[in-house]
């Protein structure tokens, strides 16, 4: 059964800091990876989905890189921003069987302190 | 900007009661998804379709959950009855195909007292 870890599980950090956010997941069939933001009483929103043949995705501050044989993948965030504040997940979709369905990691909760 | 839509927003119901669910995937989306969140477990697949044909229902309890799609438009999950370990957000989300990102709702947040 497919598992993902989410380290840290919490990280507070002054504005301006870059930092790196990392997931492992212990499946490596996988179809994809996909990194998401979560704020306070909402749903999730998509930041980043890295195929499985790919080595990372970029979207202005934010880059991901994925490392399939070794089951990991990092979220990196450049100079950031007090509304960066969120909880982030990532989550894989596993190759095998058909199926769609997304396996979460627990999230790294984030605070950017002004 | 095209979202998907869940509703109630909160929910509140005394254990024993039944309780619906209800989503609007996004229009031309053809696979669903249905997500409860913990804050022990997590994020959980609970159920999905493609197509409005249940693909994957192993993730919930079968003796009292139920999901459907009774047009494209619509998707619903009951529970039937409730009982207090229930209680979480329960999340619908959308998708085109396995390689693009799924669109979530902003969930229905349930209490089971």
């Amino acid at each position: 059964k497919q598992e993902v870890t989410q380290i840290p599980a919490a990280l507070s950090v002054p504005e301006g800091e870059n930092l790196v956010l990392n997931c492992s997941f212990t499946d490596s069939a996988i179809y994809n990876l996909q990194w998401f933001r979560q704020d306070p009483g909402k749903g999730l929103t998509s930041l980043l989905l890295i195929q499985s043949s790919q080595r990372e995705q970029t979207s202005g501050r934010l880059n991901a890189s994925l490392d399939k044989s070794s089951g990991r993948s990092t979220l990196y965030i450049a100079a950031s921003q007090p509304g960066d504040s969120a909880t982030y997940l990532c989550a894989v979709i596993h190759s095998g069987g058909g199926a769609d369905g997304l396996t979460f990691g627990k999230g790294t909760h984030l605070i950017i302190q002004p | 900007d095209a979202r998907v839509t869940q509703t109630p927003r909160h929910k509140v119901t005394e254990m024993g009661q039944e309780v619906t669910m209800r989503c609007q995937p996004i229009l031309g989306h053809n696979t669903v998804f249905w997500y409860r969140q913990t804050m022990m477990q997590g994020l959980e697949l609970l159920a999905y379709f493609r197509n409005r044909a249940p693909l994957d229902d192993s993730g919930m309890p079968k003796d009292r959950f139920s999901a459907e799609m009774p047009d494209a438009t619509l998707a619903t999950l009951k529970i039937q009855p409730s009982e207090p370990r229930d209680s979480a957000v329960y999340f619908c989300a959308s998708g085109l195909s396995v390689n693009q990102p799924q669109h979530f709702g902003d969930g229905t947040r349930l209490s089971i007292l």
